[in-house]
C-alpha cells in the first residue's frame, strides 16, 4: 500500500509566527490533499494539490511530485489555526491514505 | 451550500447490539467514502461507493460491517454485534466523482461508543 509520512509530529508556535509542515509520500500516490482537523473534530479540506503551488489567505501549499513531498506553509499563525493537520495521498482515484498528522498549538 | 451531514452525531450502545450510521453527501456528488478514526490517529478507509455500488470495500475490518447506498445518494453504515474495539469516530466523505480534481469533503462524523 501507499505510504504517507508527516513531520513534525507536534509543534507549538507563538501567535504571529510562521511554520512549515512536511509530508513525504510513496511512488504510488497520484493525488494529495491537506486537511485541518479542528478541536471539534471537523476535517476541513485545505488544498487538493497533486503538484505545483496553491495559496489561500495565510496558507499555501507546494507539492513536488517528482520528489514525492508536499509542504504546507502557515504564515502569521493565529490561535484558531490550532488543531491537527493531515496530509492524505490518493491511490488511483479512490481511497485516501492519511499520515499520522501534525498537532499544532498556537499560543496567544 | 450544504455540506456532508451525518447522523447521529453521537451514539452510545452496548456490546453485542446493532447500530446504523447515516451519511448524506453533498448534492450531486456521485462518489461516497466511509472512514474510521480512532483516538490519536488519522482516518482509515473503510469503503467507497461510486453511485449505488460498492466499488472498493477492502477496508471493512470484518463481516460485521456492511454499508449500502441504494439510491446513489444517502448511505448507511451498519455494524452488527458491536464490540468495544469498534468505538471510534466514523467519518463520511463525498466527491463529485471518482478522482475528481476537487478532493474529498468530509462530514462532522459520528462518535460511536460501545460499552
Amino acid at each position: 500500500g501507499i505510504q504517507v509520512e508527516q513531520s513534525p509530529p507536534d509543534l507549538i508556535l507563538q501567535e504571529g509566527a510562521n511554520s512549515t509542515l512536511r509530508c513525504n509520500f510513496s511512488d504510488s500516490v497520484n493525488n494529495l490533499q491537506w486537511f485541518h482537523q479542528n478541536p471539534w473534530g471537523q476535517l476541513i479540506n485545505l488544498f487538493y494539490i497533486p503538484s505545483g503551488t496553491k495559496q489561500n489567505g495565510r496558507l499555501s501549499a507546494t507539492t513536488v511530485a517528482t520528489e514525492r513531498y508536499s509542504l504546507l506553509y502557515i504564515s502569521s499563525s493565529q490561535t484558531t489555526d490550532s488543531g491537527v493537520y493531515f496530509c492524505a495521498g490518493m491511490e488511483y482515484g479512490n481511497k485516501l491514505v492519511f499520515g499520522a498528522g501534525t498537532i499544532l498549538r498556537v499560543k496567544s | 451550500g450544504a455540506g456532508v451531514s451525518q447522523t447521529p452525531s453521537n451514539k452510545v450502545t452496548e456490546k453485542g447490539k446493532y447500530v446504523e450510521l447515516r451519511c448524506d453527501p453533498i448534492s450531486g456528488h456521485t462518489a461516497l467514502y466511509w472512514y474510521r478514526q480512532s483516538l490519536g490517529q488519522g482516518p482509515e478507509f473503510l469503503i467507497y461507493f461510486q453511485g449505488t455500488g460498492a466499488a472498493d470495500d477492502s477496508g471493512l475490518p470484518n463481516d460485521r460491517f456492511f454499508a449500502v447506498r441504494p439510491e446513489g445518494s444517502v448511505s448507511t453504515l451498519k455494524i452488527q454485534r458491536t464490540e468495544r474495539g469498534d468505538s471510534a469516530v466514523y467519518l463520511c466523505a463525498s466527491s463529485p466523482r471518482q478522482g475528481a480534481p476537487f478532493g474529498q469533503f468530509f462530514g462532522p462524523g459520528t462518535r460511536l461508543t460501545v460499552l
